[in-house]
C-alpha cells in the first residue's frame, strides 16, 4: 500500500533561517505528491504539489522536488517568518490505483518560528 | 479559496450518547465529501467517501453501523459518532471537493474534536 513518512516535529527556528521538513514515500507507479499547511485553528490548505518527477512545487517561498529516485519530497523555504508557524502534512494520492483520488498522509510536523 | 466549516469545533460528550458533527462547503457545491481521523501526532486517516446522493464508501476497518454518514445535499454532510465510547475520541477532519476526480483540489473544514467521557 502507500504510505508517507515524515520527519517528527515540532521542529523550531528563529526567523529568517533555513527550513527543510524531509518526506519520503512508499508507492507503486507515479503518485501525484502534496505539501498541505495547516495554520492555528484553520483547515488544511494546499501549499503546492508536484504530479511528475523532476517537477518542482512552489509557493510563498517555500518549494519541493519530486525526487523519484530517493522517492523524496522534501520541503524548503530558505527564510522563514514567524507567520510560517503551523504544522506541515505531506500526502500523495496515486492515479495508478484504483481509488487514485485518495490522499495519503503523513504525520505532520509542527514548526514553531520564533521572532 | 473555497471554504469549508465544521460544527462544532469541539465537543464533550457521555459514553453511549451520538454526536452529529457537521461539515458545510460555503461558496461551492461539494460533489465528493471525504471524512478523515486524527489521532494525536499520527497522520489523518480516511475513513469514508461520500457522494451527494448516494452512500458512502468506507475504508476498511471502518465501522459503518457506528459511523454513520449522510451528504444529503451538495453543500453539507455529516457524520453522527453513534453510542460513543472514549475510544472514539479524537480529531475528526472533513473535506470536500467539487468536479471530477482526481482533478481537483480538496477543500478542508478546520477539524472537530471529540471528548468522549
Amino acid at each position: 500500500g502507500n504510505s508517507v513518512t515524515q520527519m517528527e516535529g515540532p521542529v523550531t527556528l528563529s526567523e529568517e533561517a533555513f527550513l527543510t521538513i524531509n518526506c519520503t514515500y512508499t508507492a507503486t507507479g507515479y503518485p501525484s505528491l502534496f505539501w498541505y499547511v495547516q495554520y492555528p485553528g484553520e483547515g488544511l490548505q494546499l501549499l503546492l504539489k508536484a504530479t511528475k518527477a523532476d517537477d518542482k512545487g512552489s509557493n510563498k517561498g517555500f518549494e519541493a522536488t519530486y525526487r523519484k529516485e530517493t522517492t523524496s519530497f522534501h520541503l524548503e523555504k530558505g527564510s522563514v517568518q514567524v507567520s510560517d508557524s503551523a504544522v506541515y502534512f505531506c500526502a500523495l494520492t496515486n492515479p495508478w490505483e484504483a481509488a487514485g483520488n485518495k490522499l495519503t498522509f503523513g504525520g505532520g510536523t509542527r514548526v514553531l518560528v520564533k521572532p | 479559496g473555497a471554504v469549508v466549516s465544521q460544527h462544532p469545533s469541539r465537543v464533550i460528550c457521555k459514553s453511549g450518547t451520538s454526536v452529529k458533527i457537521e461539515c458545510r462547503s460555503l461558496d461551492f457545491q461539494a460533489t465528493t465529501m471525504f471524512w478523515y481521523r486524527q489521532f494525536p501526532k499520527q497522520s489523518l486517516m480516511l475513513m469514508a467517501t461520500s457522494n451527494e446522493g448516494s452512500k458512502a464508501t468506507y475504508e476498511q476497518g471502518v465501522e459503518k453501523d457506528k459511523f454513520l454518514i449522510n451528504h444529503a445535499s451538495l453543500t453539507l454532510s455529516t457524520l453522527t459518532v453513534t453510542s460513543a465510547h472514549p475510544e472514539d475520541s479524537s480529531f475528526y477532519i472533513c473535506s470536500a471537493r467539487f468536479g471530477l476526480a482526481g482533478k481537483n483540489e480538496q477543500f478542508f473544514g478546520p477539524g472537530t474534536r471529540l471528548t468522549v467521557l
